[in-house]
């Protein structure tokens, strides 16, 4: 069955730092994958996502490349603020439904 | 566009209780679906519905629990003789079909005491 492995957390970080949150699957076919981030009290957002092997996904900074011979998809973020701070999931999925990691917290401070 | 959204809120609930979540999707969204978050824990999908087609249920979801979603608009989860371990977090998200992107909504908060 599908599933997908992400750095545990809690991650803490000062402002303008490199963010990784490393993020590995197991599936059968060609999954797409995806990070959703989940910011304090708000609900889960799609964050970007990629459909095939070396496409790389990107948006408000971050990004993830769709690697298929590590079965990886880690977030990358050069230079993070401390609007930043939420929680993010990796995710996979192979026709409708979703899969998610358990999700790492990200704490930025000033 | 209001976005994917869901009542109540919060709901608490003595053990044994019923209650009843409703999820009202993006309006021209022909696919929805139900998730349970736990704390600590990354969304688990439960079931979806393609229109009022309930196509597919995890085994997460036990004979206390019923989803349905009437002429293919808004969907409802019951959930039958509450229990402890049915605390959580209840996601509804829905999407246009195929590989979009699904959008998720507020949550209904579930604690059973």
């Amino acid at each position: 069955g599908n599933s997908v492995t992400q750095m545990e957390g809690p991650v803490t970080l000062s402002e303008e730092a490199f963010l990784t949150i490393n993020c590995t699957y197991t599936a059968t076919g060609y999954p797409s994958l995806f990070w959703y981030v989940q910011y304090p009290g708000e609900g889960l957002q799609l964050l970007l996502k990629a459909t095939k092997a070396d496409d790389k996904g990107s948006n408000k900074g971050f990004e993830a490349t769709y690697r298929k011979e590590t079965t990886s998809f880690h977030l990358e973020k050069g230079s993070v603020q401390v609007s930043d701070s939420a929680v993010y999931f990796c995710a996979l999925s192979n026709d409708y439904k979703l899969s998610f990691g358990a999700g790492t917290t990200v704490t930025v401070r000033a | 566009d209001t976005g994917v959204s869901q009542n109540p809120r919060h709901k608490i609930t003595k053990r044994g209780q019923n209650v009843t979540f409703r999820c009202d999707p993006i309006s021209e969204h022909n696919r929805l679906y139900w998730y349970r978050q736990t704390l600590g824990q990354g969304p688990e999908f439960l079931t979806y519905f393609q229109n009022e087609a309930q196509l597919e249920k995890s085994r997460l979801l036990s004979d206390r629990f019923s989803a349905e979603r009437p002429k293919g608009s808004f969907s409802t989860l019951e959930i039958q003789r509450t229990e402890q371990g049915d605390s959580a977090m209840y996601l509804c998200a829905s999407s246009a079909g195929g590989r979009t992107e699904a959008f998720f909504g507020q949550g209904t908060r579930l604690t059973v005491v």
